[in-house]
């Protein structure tokens, strides 16, 4: 059973850092590894969407890489920002099952001091 | 381009009802994905439906079950409240509902409070 962690729970930075965000997974059969924001009251936001093939995504400020191999992924924020402040969530679809479904990590709380 | 809704957004049942949730998904998308959003277990997949079939179903109780409508709207029933079942509801609507290589949106959510 494919099992999403993240680490940490929470982080609080002052803006303006740099910052990683890690997740891991236990089973490497997996489509893709996809990162979400969500913000309170509101529902996730697609962030980057890594395919198994693939070992980073970059938009923006945000570069997300994965290693299939290890079960690990990373999110990378350049230059934090207060309104980054919210929980990310990463989800990984598995490829030994059903396609129909994400698995997901249960966040990081983020806080970005200004 | 309006994005995925939900209503009600708010909820409070007493234990023993029942609770009927609905999602728009984004016009012409036929996926709609429903999941329950706890403090202890996070994000879980409870089903998924396409042109009016489910096709998956997460390890819910029978208590749990949903629809899909000709427009592609649907909708997720809740009998028998528990307490437990207080939860952020979430829908996610996507084209296929391949989620190996079609992006899946989400609506904001219904929250459910059991008392």
């Amino acid at each position: 059973k494919q099992e999403v962690t993240q680490i940490p729970a929470a982080l609080s930075v002052p803006e303006g850092e740099n910052l990683v965000l890690n997740c891991s997974f236990t089973d490497s059969a997996i489509y893709n590894l996809q990162w979400f924001r969500q913000d309170p009251g509101k529902g996730l936001t697609s962030l980057l969407l890594i395919q198994s093939s693939q070992r980073e995504q970059t938009s923006g400020r945000l570069n997300a890489s994965l290693d299939k191999s290890s079960g690990r992924s990373t999110l990378y924020i350049a230059a934090s920002q207060p309104g980054d402040s919210a929980t990310y969530l990463c989800a990984v679809v598995n490829s030994g099952g059903s396609n129909y479904k994400l698995t997901f990590g249960k966040g990081t709380l983020l806080t970005v001091n200004p | 381009k309006a994005g995925v809704t939900q209503t009600p957004r708010y909820l409070i049942k007493t234990r023993g009802q029942q609770v009927t949730l609905s999602c728009s998904p984004i016009s012409g998308h036929r996926s709609v994905s429903w999941y329950q959003q706890t403090p202890g277990q996070g994000l879980q997949f409870l089903f998924e439906y396409f042109s009016e079939t489910q096709r998956n179903k997460g390890n819910f109780p029978g208590r749990f079950s949903g629809r899909q409508f000709s427009n592609s709207r649907s909708e997720m029933n809740v009998s028998t409240l528990e307490l437990g079942d207080s939860a952020l509801y979430l829908c996610a609507s996507s084209r296929s509902g391949d989620a190996s290589t079609d992006t899946q949106y989400f609506g904001p959510g219904t929250r459910l409070t059991v008392l």
